[in-house]
């Protein structure tokens, strides 16, 4: 069975300033993705970044990257110059490549952007 | 170009009624999958369906069924309606399960 954590049940950054979510999870599995998901208000999940596990390079967009530790199992995702839209819930998820009908997501951080 | 539509976003229901909630995936996709989400929790996978089938389902007694159209449109049933049940329902589609999903907005269920 796979479990993704998040130990951070919430977190606040300054506007402009680098923030760090942490994530850890758990797997048997040798092929799999990595997704962290932002949950605004409107409460749809929206896909930040994906990481491939097969791939060493660590994933980037824009504000957003993350630093994949495979032999750790550690994903984390940082995001540089903070914006006020940025507040939301941030998911860590892990979907196998094999076994690929389904998510397992972690609890969230709750993310706060202060002006 | 509508992505996931769910209806209705938010219903309550009497504890031992019986729900019916609805998803229609994005134009292209298939596949669609139904979560659920308890307040401060990520959301758990109820079942997926494909080709009108139910492909693979997670850890939830038989009350909670589901159904796929030929548009490939789904419905979420839950029986027998618990206090636990309320939650975020979450409805996500895919153009073939390996692919990327997008996900719905949700419906808030309320029971008491």
């Amino acid at each position: 069975a796979q479990t993704v954590t998040q130990s951070q049940p919430e977190m606040s950054v300054q506007e402009a300033e680098t923030v760090t979510l942490s994530c850890t999870y758990d797997t048997s599995e040798s092929n799999y993705y990595l997704f962290w998901y932002k949950q605004p208000p409107s409460r749809q999940m929206i896909l930040v970044i994906r990481q491939e596990a097969y791939k060493q390079q660590n994933a980037t967009e824009n504000r957003f990257s993350v630093n994949f530790q495979k032999a750790a199992k550690s994903f984390s995702l940082k995001i540089s110059d903070s914006q006020l839209g940025d507040t939301a819930m941030y998911f860590c998820a892990f979907r196998a490549i094999y076994n690929f009908n389904k998510f397992y997501f972690g609890s969230g951080t709750k993310l706060n952007v202060k002006p | 170009d509508a992505g996931v539509t769910q209806s209705p976003t938010h219903l309550i229901k009497t504890r031992g009624q019986q729900v019916t909630l609805r998803c229609s995936p994005k134009s292209g996709h298939d596949t669609v999958s139904w979560y659920q989400q308890a307040l401060g929790q990520g959301p758990q996978f109820i079942f997926q369906y494909y080709e009108e089938e139910e492909r693979q389902r997670g850890n939830f007694p038989d009350r909670f069924s589901g159904h796929q159209f030929p548009n490939y449109s789904s419905e979420l049933n839950v029986n027998a309606l618990l206090l636990g049940d309320s939650a975020l329902y979450l409805c996500a589609s895919s153009a073939g399960a390996r692919y990327g999903y997008t996900f719905g907005s949700g419906t808030r269920l309320t029971v008491v």
